[in-house]
């Protein structure tokens, strides 16, 4: 069956540092890949869309990876601020129109 | 840019009643318009795809309806939830893209929180 699984429910990292959030899925062959970031109560914001054909995306304290083989992305913050806690999704686009998210990664970074 | 709106924010409504929910792409025209759920610490399931001025598309276990969907206009999207129940208590978020397809990105509305008692 289809899946897309996000690591840990929750992580914690220090102010400063890296933050590294996965997604890996099974039975997809997505056109592309998109993160966003949710706050509670509110919609997601969309951050970074890498396509299948593209290793890595940048912007600012941000980057993404996508290895088709290894059917995995990975995000990034780094000098990681407080005010990066959020809930981060990602999102496969695969075939048609539809948006498959995967559960989400709250993170928390500690002053 | 890309800003998409939500009305209202929250509701609280009776079993029974219907309630009205609107989703509106204020800077630009949308051409698809989708709707989804979010329950408490789970993810996003897509309920709906609209293009604008035909039916509306339902996933795989959505009751159409139950979730009427209206795309009246390039910037209206209506999602109605008839005769209510408390097991409709959820998180209903629209997004909007410029696409034809919908493969475009898509720019979310910042929810509507609906409490069926």
């Amino acid at each position: 069956s289809q899946k897309i699984e996000q690591n840990s429910e929750a992580l914690n990292i220090q102010e400063g540092k890296t933050a590294t959030l996965t997604c890996n899925y099974t039975n997809y062959s997505p056109a592309y890949l998109q993160w966003y970031r949710q706050d509670p109560g509110r919609g997601p914001v969309f951050l970074l869309l890498i396509r299948e054909n593209e290793k890595e995306k940048r912007k600012e304290r941000l980057k993404v990876t996508f290895d088709t083989t290894l059917k995995q992305s990975l995000f990034h913050i780094t000098a990681s601020q407080p005010a990066d806690s959020a809930t981060y999704l990602c999102a496969l686009v695969s075939g048609t129109y539809k948006y498959i998210f995967g559960t989400g990664t709250r993170l928390k970074v500690l002053a | 840019g890309a800003v998409v709106s939500q009305h209202p924010s929250w509701v609280i409504c009776k079993s029974g009643t219907s309630v009205k929910i609107e989703c509106r792409s204020l800077d630009f025209q949308a051409t698809t318009m989708f709707w989804y759920r979010q329950f408490p610490k789970q993810s996003l399931m897509l309920m709906a795809t609209s293009n604008e001025g035909s039916k509306a598309t339902y996933e795989q276990g959505v009751e159409k309806d139950k979730f009427l969907i209206n795309h009246a206009s390039l910037t209206l999207s209506t999602l109605t939830v008839t005769s209510a129940h408390p097991e409709d208590s959820s998180f209903y978020i629209c997004s909007a893209s410029w696409g034809a397809s919908g493969t475009d990105t898509q720019y979310f509305g910042p929810g509507t929180r609906l409490t069926v008692l």
